[in-house]
């Protein structure tokens, strides 16, 4: 069972390029989501999606778009990368209605020069 | 805007003693409390998760919650050098069912010390 898997695992961009960090699921999951960590600090949510054709920002969407067509798979579009996107993304499922807890992918390291 | 606050750390501990993390929310609707554990360079994985006052112990580990306090905790007995990492603490709120997924803090780093 491969869980929540994300790609690219590292990746460097240029000023001004764009980029999709792509996820998947295998678990049925409703719910899905994407989070950034910057060194130190804690996950910060930046969409998330209750199901297919369904999505909704989080607290730091800026320079960022989503789409979800179908229940296992979740792309986030980086447009016009910037430094300030230098960060580890983390991609999560979840299913709707248990407590809550959120199944990880391994993370996407983005650096942008 | 949830918030929710740890103390950054480093804590160090002795190997064998017990390890207290701490957290604490801004939001009284939160329902569900969450720890984590991120090794350097990994994703967070789940130690344990509370919904009711009270304490919820798994094997060497005691989550704790006082919703009056909005204050969650985690106790770790007889700790191990694997346990060093950073321990993050996260909330889910009521609305939507927690559709919106969890409010992480920054983390507490831990250092067993052998």
């Amino acid at each position: 069972n491969a869980g929540v898997t994300q790609t690219p695992k590292f990746r460097i961009l240029k000023i001004g390029q764009s980029m999709t960090l792509q996820c998947t699921q295998d678990m049925n999951h409703n719910y899905m989501y994407w989070y950034r960590q910057d060194p130190g600090m804690g996950l910060k949510l930046i969409y998330y999606s209750v199901g297919a054709g369904i999505t909704d920002k989080g607290e730091v969407p800026n320079g960022y778009n989503v789409s979800r067509s179908t229940t296992e798979d979740f792309p986030l579009r980086l447009e016009l990368a910037a430094p300030s996107q230098t960060s580890v993304y983390f991609c999560a499922s979840r299913l709707a209605g248990n407590t809550g807890e959120l199944f990880f992918g391994e993370g996407s390291r983005l650096t942008v020069l | 805007q949830k918030e929710v606050e740890q103390n950054s750390g480093p804590l160090s501990v002795p190997e064998g003693a017990i390890a207290s993390l701490n957290c604490t929310y801004s939001d009284r609707g939160s329902q569900s409390f969450f720890w984590y554990r991120q090794y350097s360079g990994k994703s967070p994985e789940l130690i344990m998760f509370i919904y009711s006052n009270g304490d919820k112990e798994d094997g060497r580990f005691t989550a704790q919650l006082n919703k009056a306090s909005q204050y969650v905790s985690l106790l770790i007995r007889d700790s191990q050098p694997s346990d060093s990492a950073t321990y993050l603490c996260a909330v889910t709120g009521y609305s939507g069912g927690g559709a919106d997924g969890l409010t992480f803090g920054k983390g507490t780093h831990l250092i067993i010390q052998p």
